[in-house]
């Protein structure tokens, strides 16, 4: 099916574990982020990037990595999970052109770190 | 860098009335896009409408309007004939339209409870 994915949609994992979260586009977009949404913050950008082996931080990067090897796929790594990473997490992705300026959402995980 | 700016946590509205919700946003750039997503329980993430700072004109659709003020910095959604499906959190949010600002930038979002 074309669009953005996230998997999973739901985890628990444990504090001082590893956990990767996926993102998965079907539209060949340039450009994809990870933010997380935290009630009274809205949603903060994670990382971001601009297309295959070009990846920036964004305004909350410490504790998290990314990599994308691949135009479709971005996936996001907490390498020592932490309590205050329990939040709900979104991918999205947007084109490069100025036409299509939307971004599109996955439908978001929300991790829990006990 | 910008900021996006929501100062209502939380606003109501009765049922066929109409609503407006407030955004202000910081920005040094005179190009760019502005957006109003909704996020229905399901969490999912909907664009309801997108204003392109260099166009004067208001955006519209259907029943949601923006009045945007570019020299003030405002961003407002108005919701009219409001219906229970209206019932979410909405998030203003801001993008460049330089080469390298494609991230969006949010507010903090306006939970709107819709009254039967």
């Amino acid at each position: 099916d074309a669009g953005i994915t996230q998997s999973p949609r739901y985890k628990i994992t444990e504090t001082g574990r590893q956990v990767t979260l996926m993102c998965h586009q079907t539209w060949s977009h340039s450009y994809m982020f990870w933010y997380r949404q935290d009630l009274g913050h809205g949603l903060r950008l994670i990382y971001y990037s601009a297309a295959a082996d070009i990846t920036d931080k964004g305004e909350v990067p410490d504790g998290y990595v990314v990599s994308r090897s691949k135009t479709e796929n971005f996936p996001l790594t907490l390498e020592s999970a932490t309590r205050s990473q329990t939040s709900v997490y979104f991918c999205a992705s947007t084109g490069r052109d100025y036409v299509n300026t939307e971004a599109f959402f996955g439908q978001g995980t929300r991790l829990t770190v006990v | 860098a910008q900021t996006v700016t929501q100062s209502q946590p939380e606003m109501s509205v009765q049922e066929a009335e109409t609503v407006t919700l407030s955004c202000t946003y910081d920005t040094s750039e005179s190009d760019y896009y502005l957006f109003w997503y909704k996020q229905p329980p399901s969490r999912q993430m909907i664009l309801v409408i997108r204003q392109e700072a260099y166009k004067q004109q208001n955006a519209t659709e259907n029943r949601f309007s923006v009045n945007f003020q570019k020299a003030a910095k405002s961003f407002s959604l108005k919701i009219s004939d409001s219906q229970l499906g209206d019932a979410a959190m909405y998030f203003c949010a801001y993008r460049s339209a330089g080469t390298s600002g494609s991230r969006l930038t949010f507010g903090e979002g306006t939970q709107l409870t819709v009254n039967p």
